[in-house]
């Protein structure tokens, strides 16, 4: 099973300043790797797939970047809508397909 | 609207069983592949099943083999998750998830149904 580790756990950024969210697997994933949203009370929404291409309806704000075993998700001039918790996804090698534990923005 | 509506969720003792249903309209289900995914309380997110399209193809997370059974109606564009022998550590809610493509991201999710298991 393909683990993958996500930094930091917590991010404190002030609107409008850029967020950098890291995600780490423990061996290749090359490009399949997704990146969701998730608002309190809401289910997870779908940023970002194959590691850079934004899902329909995205703001382009929100990008996607790496392969392997490593991928970072840029938030460039943060939102109050942004403040949420992010999850990263592998898919390349499942079943299982695992997720991340979260990173969770919160307002600096 | 493409959407996904999850039911069937509710408090069940320990050993009991409960069976979830997962709607789905806007699309042509029969085209897609599906998941169940479940959130723990105040936890991360955890793939439970998938089930291909025609329903051949069915993997189940190590956690719920032998317990849980994921299947599909085309004919009512429905899906099911039943649960038996349930535990404590099944407390989730759970989500029905579509695949973009086969063996791919997670793009329509159901709003969630909430499972208790509680004495």
């Amino acid at each position: 099973e393909i683990v993958m580790t996500q930094s930091p756990a917590t991010l404190s950024v002030s609107p409008g300043e850029r967020a950098t969210l890291s995600c780490r697997a423990s061996q290749s994933v090359s490009s399949n790797l997704a990146w969701y949203q998730q608002k309190p009370g809401q289910a997870p929404r779908l940023l970002i797939y194959g590691a850079s291409t934004r899902a329909t309806g995205i703001p382009a704000r929100f990008s996607g970047s790496g392969s392997g075993t490593e991928f970072t998700l840029t938030i460039s001039s943060l939102q109050s809508e942004d403040f949420a918790v992010y999850y990263c996804q592998q898919y390349n090698n499942w079943p299982p397909n695992t997720f991340g534990q979260g990173t969770k923005l919160e307002i600096k | 609207e493409v959407q996904l509506v999850e039911s069937g969720g509710g408090l069940v003792q320990p050993g009991g069983s409960l069976r979830l249903s997962c709607a789905a309209s806007g699309f042509t289900f029969s085209s897609y592949e599906m998941n169940w995914v479940r959130q723990a309380p105040g936890k991360g997110l955890e793939w439970v099943s998938y089930i291909s399209s025609s329903g051949s193809t069915i993997y189940y997370a190590d956690s719920v083999k032998g317990r849980f059974t994921i299947s599909r109606d085309n004919a009512k564009n429905s899906l099911y998750l039943q649960m038996n022998s349930l535990r404590a550590e099944d407390t989730a809610v759970y989500y029905c998830a579509r695949d973009r493509i086969q063996f791919d991201a997670f793009d329509i999710w159901g709003q969630g149904t909430m499972v208790t298991v509680s004495s």
